[in-house]
């Protein structure tokens, strides 16, 4: 069975760095599975923010819309893999999920959320 | 982005009734090299992560009661409960998985009436 736990911090102020970890046990984070990064907000709702996944090489996938401050990172020595999203804003207010992706595409393991309030 | 579009908003339903929440995408997610919709349906209870009931638009995940049950084609789709029960009431979500970025629809609140 997968466990998806997360850590990090649930303050963040603005114009700083959100980091975020998802441990994984019951998987690898090396395996053919995609760990992805979800956010859920009142205004926005669930949102898709990227995901990576190894195939003999590591790749990423980010919402357009954020390309520019992601970073999502594999740690293939601790079984995890991380999020950070630089200069946040209120707006980046929201529980953040990591979740593991199926092969075709749902997200079948879902970790147990983070609540990240950017506020000074 | 493909955009999902959920109704209704909200949906009062008896114990015991039938439920039926419909999702629009805003182009086919239908796959016509293995006739596959990529579709995925899930329920979030409050203070939860959303919990995976149906993929490929009608495959009931493991362990989802047979009461749930999704239909649809190409931009059309459906989730419904057969007899609401009350462990039911939660907001439900439709999920494309055809292209990244991966969309959901806004969901839809599911009560007892």
């Amino acid at each position: 069975q997968v466990h998806l736990q997360q850590s990090g911090p649930g303050l963040v102020k603005p114009s700083q760095t959100l980091s975020l970890t998802c441990a994984i046990s019951g998987d690898s984070v090396s395996s053919n599975s995609v760990w992805n990064w979800i956010r859920q907000s009142p205004s926005r709702g669930l949102e898709w923010l990227g995901r990576t996944y190894y195939r003999s090489k590591w790749y990423n996938d980010y919402a357009v819309s954020l390309k520019s401050r992601i970073t999502i990172n594999p740690d293939t020595s601790k079984n995890q893999f991380s999020l950070q999203l630089n200069s946040v804003t209120p707006e980046d207010t929201a529980v953040y999920y990591c979740a593991r992706e199926s092969a075709s595409g749902w997200a079948e393991y879902w970790g147990q959320g983070t609540l990240v309030t950017v506020s000074s | 982005d493909i955009v999902m579009t959920q109704s209704p908003d909200s949906l009062p339903v008896s114990l015991g009734e039938r439920a039926t929440i419909n999702c629009k995408s805003s182009q086919s997610v239908l796959y016509s090299s293995n006739n596959k919709n990529y579709l995925a349906w899930y329920q979030q209870r409050p203070g939860q992560p959303p919990r995976l009931l149906i993929y490929w638009a009608s495959t009931r995940e493991s362990g989802v009661p047979d009461r749930f049950s999704g239909s649809g084609s190409g931009t059309d789709f459906t989730l419904t409960i057969g007899s609401l029960q009350a462990e039911d009431v939660a907001v439900y979500y439709c999920q494309q998985y055809y292209a990244t970025p991966y969309t959901f629809g806004q969901g839809t609140e599911l009560e007892i009436k």
